[in-house]
């Protein structure tokens, strides 16, 4: 039941965009994003829920396709502090509170 | 500061040995989970708390593991008889919790603490 992430890596200069994909066998009731960077916890960066609207952050926004079942990441105009591993954890319907992650996808910004 | 935090930061351990770690919620956050992190991976999902109640054990959670929120407040999770498969970064999240019924809550992660067994 892990959600499959792609691509596992992305190699950026500053002021490029970025897409991140989630996706999942199983029907999902949310998709939650983090971010994570090297020896430190991952930190929220939005929830997108069924039936609810594209979500954004700043200059980061992402979209939950529910037939499809996937999640997507947009990262614009991105900034050195993008860098770090970003983690998706999905919600299946009928299922617990508990969202399971995929592997992450390691975002690395050049100047 | 008021986020979530944990202790100890790092655990060194011989193999064997008994381990406790700490984890202390955001105030007033009705659930608190375990995750279980090693390279390149995400966070495994491993124990669930609502207020004091343990509702929910991931299979990986062997019978040498075990968690306790004894007053809904902070947590702690007990290994024994670590093996060296034991080592990774143990994390605690904590989250509101819903009103009632069903509600996907944010998780506040911790700092996590990085267990080595040798």
């Amino acid at each position: 039941q892990q959600p499959v992430q792609s691509p596992q890596a992305v190699i950026l200069r500053e002021g490029e965009d970025a897409v991140i994909n989630c996706s999942s066998s199983k029907a999902l009731y949310s998709v939650h994003w983090y971010r994570q960077k090297h020896g430190e916890a991952p930190v929220f960066l939005m929830i997108l829920l069924k039936g609810g609207e594209q979500m954004r952050h700043e200059k980061i926004s992402a979209s939950f396709n529910e037939k499809k079942q996937q999640s997507s990441l947009y990262l614009t105009a991105s900034q050195l502090s993008y860098s770090g591993t970003y983690f998706c954890g999905t919600e299946i319907s009928g299922g617990s509170y508990i969202p399971t992650f995929g592997r992450g996808t390691s975002l690395i910004v050049h100047p | 500061d008021t986020g979530v935090s944990q202790d100890p930061r790092h655990k060194i351990t011989k193999r064997g040995q008994n381990v406790t770690f700490r984890c202390d919620p955001i105030s007033e956050h009705n659930r608190l989970y375990w995750y279980r992190q090693t390279l390149g991976q995400g966070p495994e999902f491993l124990t669930y708390f609502q207020n004091e109640a343990q509702l929910e054990k991931s299979r990986l959670l062997s019978d040498r593991f075990s968690a306790e929120r004894p007053k809904g407040s902070f947590s702690t999770l007990e290994i024994q008889r670590t093996e060296q498969g034991d080592s990774a970064m143990y994390l605690c999240a904590s989250s509101p919790g819903g009103l009632g019924g069903r509600s996907a809550d944010t998780q506040y992660f911790g700092p996590g603490t990085r267990l080595t067994v040798l």
